[in-house]
């Protein structure tokens, strides 16, 4: 079943510390999207990347970086730099040129200790 | 920044009843969509309206759109417990890579 593959889905980390997010799609999409949601807010974006080797800041881009190497893959790195990490992270995608639908993966839960 | 805003934050009915969320937002869009998401999941499209549409079904799902006054409502008829869930908006302003902004959501409880 084609679908988003998001890794891991719970992850702790200390201070200092950086980690980073699998996001994997077999869904044939040109863009990727990263997006932080904290308890009772809506979704807010990272990064997005329309074609392999490109990628763009989203609203709340410091303190993260991402790659693009890959159509299927569009890891998220949350770096020592980021000041209050702790958060639901979603990644998304869509066919470039399609309606805009959003397709989301089931989320990677990170907590800072 | 967030565009759009739901009303109410939460709701709580009972199975049977209908379930009434709304969604306001500040600039022009391109399409408005809605999606759902269960406790600690990703979420899920429902459906999406079109600027120049001003009402669209999809199941038990009614969407309408009101682009004068920049709002739109989504009706859950006949709901369920497995409605249970937080119901996002998503505006899209257009520019060309499908960058969505998400409201705060609502939360949707229904009781059997």
């Amino acid at each position: 079943d084609g679908g988003i593959t998001q890794s891991p889905k719970y992850l702790f980390r200390k201070e200092g510390q950086n980690v980073t997010l699998s996001c994997e799609q077999n869904l044939n999409h040109d863009a990727m999207y990263w997006y932080r949601q904290d308890p009772g807010q809506g979704l807010r974006l990272i990064y997005y990347s329309q074609i392999v080797n490109d990628f763009q800041k989203g609203d709340i881009a410091e303190g993260y970086s991402v790659s693009r190497e890959k159509k299927e893959s569009f890891p998220l790195t949350v770096t020592s730099a980021q000041k209050n990490p702790t958060a639901f992270y979603l990644c998304a995608s869509t066919r470039t040129g399609g309606t805009g639908e959003l397709f989301f993966g089931e989320g990677s839960r990170l907590t800072v200790l | 920044s967030q565009q759009g805003e739901e009303d109410p934050q939460a709701l709580s009915i009972q199975e049977g009843e209908n379930a009434t969320m709304n969604c306001s937002y500040k600039t022009s869009i391109n399409n408005l969509q809605w999606y759902r998401q269960n406790s600690g999941r990703g979420l899920v499209h429902l459906i999406l309206i079109r600027s120049n549409e001003r009402e669209k079904h999809s199941g038990r799902l009614r969407v309408t759109l009101d682009t004068s006054k920049k709002s739109s409502s989504l009706l859950i008829t006949a709901s369920r417990a497995a409605d249970t869930a937080s119901y996002f908006c998503a505006t899209d302003a257009g520019g060309g890579y499908n960058k969505l902004i998400f409201g705060a959501g609502t939360r949707l409880a229904v009781h059997p």
